[in-house]
């Protein structure tokens, strides 16, 4: 089966623009995750997706940031307008849906977009 | 407020030998650990996990360890390959926080043919 996968791998932007990324996910699974990875840092969770709704998205920056799953497809997140500290890599994950109150599902990653913002 | 720690950015291994890679945690709500490994310019990709009601559990080469009192796990890889060098992601998760995944920094592992 086909892996998640991301677009653009890269994107280079001016401060006060706007990005859009795209993730689509493994055909079927549910869940879908937004990350983050500034340089050297953690990877930092940004929200949760199951369908097309918003599950939690605790880890939102701020406002600036708009995610969207229309059709519970694939997905997008917008980061407008964009600021220096918002560069990084960020990673799309998806898994299939939990059937279980008490289990988990592996989490499959994109390969990731690297925003960099100038 | 790291939740997840790796405090080793780096280790270096010779072939063959043991790879002993390291996480701490502070939530003792967390109830599931898992190691990804990552290459360059790719994603994260899912290599073992464990349940908070284990102290162990091997795959292959690879044995995850949990001393859940300590707050602590930790990866070895016997014996260690080139082809492992890569860094290696710590992440936990906890019931009810929606299977949102928190991650350490990293550790790079070199493995020295």
């Amino acid at each position: 089966e086909a892996g998640v996968t991301q677009f653009p791998s890269h994107s280079v932007i001016e401060k006060g623009q706007t990005v859009t990324l795209r993730c689509d996910p493994i055909s079927g699974h549910d869940n879908l995750y937004w990350y983050r990875r500034v340089m050297g840092k953690e990877i930092k969770f940004l929200l949760h997706f199951v369908k097309e709704s918003k599950q939690d998205e605790s880890g939102m920056p701020n406002n600036r940031f708009l995610a969207e799953r229309t059709g519970g497809t694939y997905s997008t997140l917008k980061v407008q307008p964009a600021e220096l500290e918002d560069s990084g890599v960020y990673f799309c994950a998806s898994s299939r849906r939990v059937l279980a109150g008490n289990s988990y599902n592996e989490q499959f990653f994109g390969p990731g977009t690297r925003l960099t913002v100038l | 407020d790291q939740q997840v720690k790796q405090n080793s950015p780096s280790l270096s291994v010779q072939e063959g030998r043991i790879s002993i890679l390291n996480c701490d945690y502070t939530n003792s709500m967390f109830d599931y650990f898992l190691w990804y490994k990552k290459y360059p310019a790719e994603g994260p990709t899912f290599l073992i996990s464990i349940s908070s009601i284990k102290d162990k559990n091997e795959d292959g080469r690879f044995t995850v360890f949990l001393n859940k009192s300590a707050k602590h796990l930790s990866l070895h890889i016997v014996p260690s390959q080139p082809g492992d060098s890569a860094v290696y992601f710590c992440a936990a998760s906890a019931l009810g926080a929606g299977n949102q995944f928190y991650f350490g920094t990293g550790t790079s592992l070199t493995v020295i043919p």
